[in-house]
């Protein structure tokens, strides 16, 4: 399996709800990222996981809350979103975090819209 | 500090004419870099990786890109489009956090434009 599967592919959510995006990899994967990406733009780090636990944290407001349950699975907890927070919510994976050689695979994507 | 620098915004050419995306970089160093194709509405997909082992790189789909060391830049080419190329197209090198992780960087993207 190389790939990683996000779910849902299409999330429409209230400034109110709480959801949750999922990201699964079978790789053996040891690092895991979020990225944001918004219309014509690329991509923006928002966290990255090492071996289970957060390693990077770009300053993404708290009502973004990510979650490593076990090394194959990734999970965003949504809370509170703005409208502003409507984009398309990427999850990649690579080897490890300690090489520059490691390639990265990316999901599919949520598409994230807040109303 | 790596970066890259994507050099054009939109590239337009016609079906079956050659494609060059122009990328450069900076780094006190030969980095590890990578092209990303990006469809519409879709994830990001690896075309092609360089990792200093070979300074010509070929990826999928016809597309290849050249380390040039002298010039800092790593151009991806390909000989003739074709309809489905077009896409966004993204130059991204693993740059070295404060706290020692490789995290990938991501250059402002290339929209490619093909026309029948």
């Amino acid at each position: 399996d190389t790939e990683v599967t996000q779910t849902p592919k299409h999330l429409v959510m209230g400034m109110t709800n709480k959801k949750s995006l999922k990201c699964e990899q079978h790789m053996g994967h040891r690092a895991m990222y979020w990225y944001k990406q918004k219309a014509k733009k690329p991509p923006e780090l928002m966290f990255v996981y090492s071996y289970e636990k957060l390693s990077i944290n770009e300053s993404v407001p708290s009502r973004f809350s990510p979650e490593c349950p076990n090394s194959s699975l990734l999970n965003l907890h949504l809370h509170a979103l703005q409208p502003e927070d409507s984009a398309l919510y990427l999850c990649a994976s690579s080897e490890s975090t300690g090489g520059e050689n490691y390639g990265y695979t990316f999901g599919s994507g949520t598409r994230l819209t807040v109303v | 500090a790596q970066s890259v620098t994507q050099l054009d915004s939109h590239v337009s050419v016609s079906e079956g004419t050659p494609v060059l995306l122009r990328c450069n970089y900076s780094s006190s160093y030969s980095p590890s870099l990578f092209w990303y194709v990006q469809h519409p509405n879709k994830g990001l997909q690896l075309l092609l990786k360089y990792t200093s082992a070979a300074t010509l790189v070929k990826g999928i789909n016809g597309f290849e890109a050249e380390f040039k060391k002298s010039e800092t830049s790593f151009h991806l080419t390909k000989p003739s489009a074709h309809m489905s190329d077009a896409a966004e197209y993204f130059c991204v090198v693993s740059v070295i956090t404060s706290g020692g992780s490789y995290i990938p960087t991501f250059g402002r993207g290339t929209s490619l434009i093909v026309h029948p």
